[in-house]
């Protein structure tokens, strides 16, 4: 149980473009959803809070208008990186968190490598 | 700054090596603490996590961790390495006072030599 898949896995684009990864919890309920970016050889950095059916809550210094989440349902949130620029090119990855789950715990998607030409 | 400190980035053992990864935070109050561990190509996945109650956790594949509040430290133990432990480690901490974020640390990446 307490799986999450994320969509792509890879994405290469043209600077300028945008790009949406999806990420979802597959035999759970997450009424928040996590967004980390992970640069090479360094931990991993919160970018984001995404409630359901809310707002995100954005991390100091993270562009939210570059980094648009959505988290429509109970299920799917997704990140779309507009306007992409090389320096967007990262590993992007997801957490869930269980709706029943009383305690602390963020289950993590596979994650989506971008790269931006 | 408050923090999540390893004190190691890499460390290579023998196989059958004990191990012991280093982890300190500067959050005080009450904390959730967690050990993840990545496997090459593999997404995160949790050894072990401590709310409350004993503070020597037992996690999977053999691993412990223990949960000294006044060192402000929650170091990852393993009596004896394998090959197949060969992966980064990153510890990460809930600091309850600053809502339900995890803050890592910057990694430990572990080499088993066979």
């Amino acid at each position: 149980g307490a799986v999450v898949s994320q969509h792509p896995s890879r994405v290469i684009c043209k600077s300028g473009t945008s790009v949406k990864i999806e990420c979802r919890s597959l035999d759970f309920q997450a009424t928040t959803m996590f967004w980390y970016r992970q640069f090479p050889k360094q931990s991993l950095m919160l970018m984001a809070t995404s409630n359901e059916g809310s707002k995100a809550t954005y991390e100091q210094g993270v562009e939210k208008d570059k980094f648009l989440i959505n988290h429509a349902s109970l299920t799917l949130s997704t990140l779309t990186v507009t306007s992409a620029h090389p320096e967007d090119s990262s590993f992007y990855i997801c957490s869930a968190r269980d709706r029943l789950g009383g305690l602390n715990e963020q289950f993590f998607g596979p994650g989506t490598r971008l790269t931006v030409l | 700054a408050q923090s999540v400190s390893q004190h190691n980035h890499h460390v290579i053992l023998s196989e059958a090596a004990s191990l012991e990864l280093g982890c300190n935070y500067s959050y005080g109050g009450t904390v959730n603490l967690f050990w993840y561990v990545q496997y090459p190509g593999q997404h995160l996945q949790l050894l072990l996590k401590y709310f409350s109650g004993d503070p020597l956790v037992k996690g999977i594949k053999g691993f412990e961790a223990e949960f000294i509040k006044s060192k402000f430290s929650f170091n990852l133990r393993k009596p004896s390495v394998q090959w197949s432990d060969t992966a980064e480690y990153f510890c990460a901490v809930i600091p309850m006072e600053y809502g339900n974020k995890l803050v890592f640390g910057a990694g430990t990446i572990l080499r088993v030599k066979s």
